[in-house]
């Protein structure tokens, strides 16, 4: 079984200001990893993932995200925000262990950004 | 096509009628996944089709929804008998496979479905 949580529902910043939008997830086998990023009446859009390769990710639009298997956590970060990142983005995990859950995502609740001038 | 295509992109029903959304994936994606998501409830899996495998379902809310893939490619998820509760964006996505799951999931825009 698979979960992921999104710690808080909605993040606030300043433009220019660092953003972090935090996941934590827990898996029985070896995760692959993902956020998405969701703009209004729009569907989503893939940023990042990490696939066991470097803990390291770095995606579009400037974000990326650190895996830590110690914290089970990949948070999402970008050193500037931008008014344009103003959306909802989504941590997902998904696995490659076989059956029927093979490559089924599984999404976290959704963490909107707000980016105020 | 270049994306997951679904169709329609909007669509208001009575409470009571069957509706059917569509979803063409990306050519030779084998794996497709419908999910809904709703206020309140986040992105929830619904059904995935892999090949000729027989498709998972655990994730379909009652017996009134369905879905089924024709040759393949072309899905259609109904929702028979609609409900109130049935309101809420349906996403499809698509995926290649043959080898690990990193390969990229592509999203359709979504069906918003409102049944009043």
């Amino acid at each position: 079984a698979q979960s992921v949580t999104q710690l808080g529902s909605h993040v606030s910043v300043s433009e220019g200001a660092l953003v972090l939008l935090r996941c934590n997830y827990s898996s029985s086998v070896p995760p692959y990893l993902f956020w998405y990023v969701q703009y209004p009446n729009q569907g989503l859009q893939l940023l990042l993932k990490y696939t066991s390769a470097a803990t390291l990710v770095k995606g579009i639009n400037g974000f990326e995200a650190e895996f830590k298997k110690s914290e089970t956590s990949f948070h999402l970060t970008k050193p500037s925000a931008h008014m344009s990142d103003a959306a909802e983005y989504f941590c997902a995990v998904s696995t490659d262990a076989g059956g029927t859950s093979y490559g089924k995502l599984t999404f976290g609740q959704g963490t909107i950004l707000t980016v105020h001038p | 096509g270049a994306g997951v295509s679904q169709s329609p992109s909007n669509k208001v029903t009575e409470k009571g009628k069957d509706v059917e959304l569509r979803c063409d994936p990306i050519s030779g994606h084998t794996a497709l996944y419908w999910y809904r998501q709703s206020l309140g409830q986040g992105l929830e899996f619904l059904i995935y089709f892999q090949g000729n495998s027989a498709p998972d379902k655990s994730g379909l809310p009652s017996d009134r929804f369905s879905a089924e893939r024709t040759g393949g490619s072309v899905s259609t998820l109904t929702i028979q008998r609609t409900q109130q509760e049935d309101s809420a964006v349906y996403l499809c996505a698509s995926r290649r496979t043959g080898g690990a799951t990193n390969y990229g999931y592509t999203f359709g825009s979504g069906t918003r479905l409102t049944v009043v």
